[in-house]
Parts: structure tokens; sequence; C-alpha cells
């Protein structure tokens, strides 16, 4: 099946300094790439859609320049944390897919940790 | 606004039982719904997909159904192992996906 590469797997990081993170399709084309945050013990959320060659789009009350996410291309898709601060620190997955027939794959996911 | 529900929160069995796990939703208009289980601190992987146009989807001991009408999709694991514990989320992808809270299932050895 299809694979999505998610890196880092953690990261922990000093407060205010940025954080990227990678998402790759690695064995098929991904125009459309989403990102979610999960805190414990509860539902995913999705933050954005991301779309090859153009503007995120952001779910309401997700910062867009907090969250800064880049589709240059159609395997690759990064999402960078700025000036990250302690509740930024969550699990953030990514995935590839989706949409009118296709299944939906998923990163392995990266755990950031802000001190 | 979709709103995804499912029941229950958390479940325990002894293995080798049959269980359901179900998922409500409360705005029909979907394309389709996917079941996935997630192990701790891990990404997610996909189980089983149905169409909206589809009533079950089936593969090895994992049968999902989907009532769109009504809202609900149960997943259906016949003889349960161990390493079935996990937490099982359904997502509805309609107007974009929103996932439910999950189901917190551990099956005793």
């Amino acid at each position: 099946g299809a694979v999505v590469s998610q890196h880092p797997s953690r990261v922990i990081c000093k407060s205010g300094t940025s954080v990227k993170i990678e998402c790759r399709s690695l064995d098929f084309q991904a125009t459309t790439m989403f990102w979610y945050r999960q805190f414990p013990k509860q539902s995913l959320m999705l933050m954005a859609t991301s779309n090859e060659g153009s503007k995120a789009t952001y779910e309401q009350g997700v910062e867009k320049d907090k969250f800064l996410i880049n589709h240059a291309s159609l395997t690759l898709s990064t999402l960078t944390v700025t000036s990250a601060h302690p509740e930024d620190s969550s699990f953030y997955i990514c995935s590839a897919g989706g949409g009118y027939h296709e299944k939906l794959f998923f990163g392995s996911g990266t755990q950031l940790s802000v001190l | 606004k979709q709103e995804v529900t499912q029941i229950p929160a958390a479940l325990s069995v002894p293995e080798g039982e049959n269980l359901v796990l179900n998922c409500s939703f409360t705005d029909s208009a979907i394309y389709n719904l996917q079941w996935f289980r997630q192990d701790p601190g891990k990404g997610l992987t996909s189980l089983l997909l149905i169409q909206s146009s589809q009533r079950e989807q089936t593969s090895g001991r994992l049968n999902a159904s989907l009532d769109k009408s009504s809202g609900r999709s149960t997943l259906y694991i016949a003889a349960s192992q161990p390493g079935d514990s996990a937490t099982y989320l359904c997502a509805v992808y309609g107007q974009n996906f929103v996932f439910g809270p999950g189901t917190r299932l551990s099956v005793l050895p």
C-alpha cells in the first residue's frame, strides 16, 4: 500500500525556536496533504489542508502565521511551527490521499515537546 | 457542522471474543467513512474504507458496515487477539475529514 513518511518522529526544542516537520508521499503523488494535531486522550483535529503549488487552507482557530505550511512538490509538504511555546507541545500527524474515492494514508507522526 | 461520536469509549475483552465498535455521525451527506487503528504514540493505520454507496467492507477478521441514512457505522472484529489492542477511530469525509474520539480496545490474553 501507499507509504507516507514523516520526520522527525520526536523533537524537543526550547521555547521561541522554530521546528520543521516533513511529510513525504513515497510511492504516489499527493496533490493534497493534511496536517493534524492530537492532544493526549483527544481526537485528531485537522489543522490545515495543504495543496501543491498554492496556499494552504487553515481550519478556524489555527494561526497561519504560527503554523507555516509549504507544499512545494507533489511528494513533499512541510509544517513549520514558528516561535514554539510549551502549549504547542502535541502530536502532529500528516496524511496524504483521501478525497472522494481515495484512502487516506498517514505518516507516523511527530511528538513535539517545547520546553 | 458534522459531529462524530464513538461508543464505547473504552472496551476490555478476553481473547477470542467477537466485538462491535460503534460510530455515529450527524450529517449523512458524506462521501465515505474510514476506520483506522492507532497504536500508542504512533500514526494511524487505515483499516477499511466504505464509500457512501456501499453497505459494508470486509478485510480478514474485520467487517465494517455503513448505514448512511441513520448516520451509523459499526466495526466488527471477529475472534479478537491481544494484537488487536489499540485505539480505533472512525472518520467521515464530507466537506472535510471529521474524526471520532476513538474507542480504546484492550484484548486480554
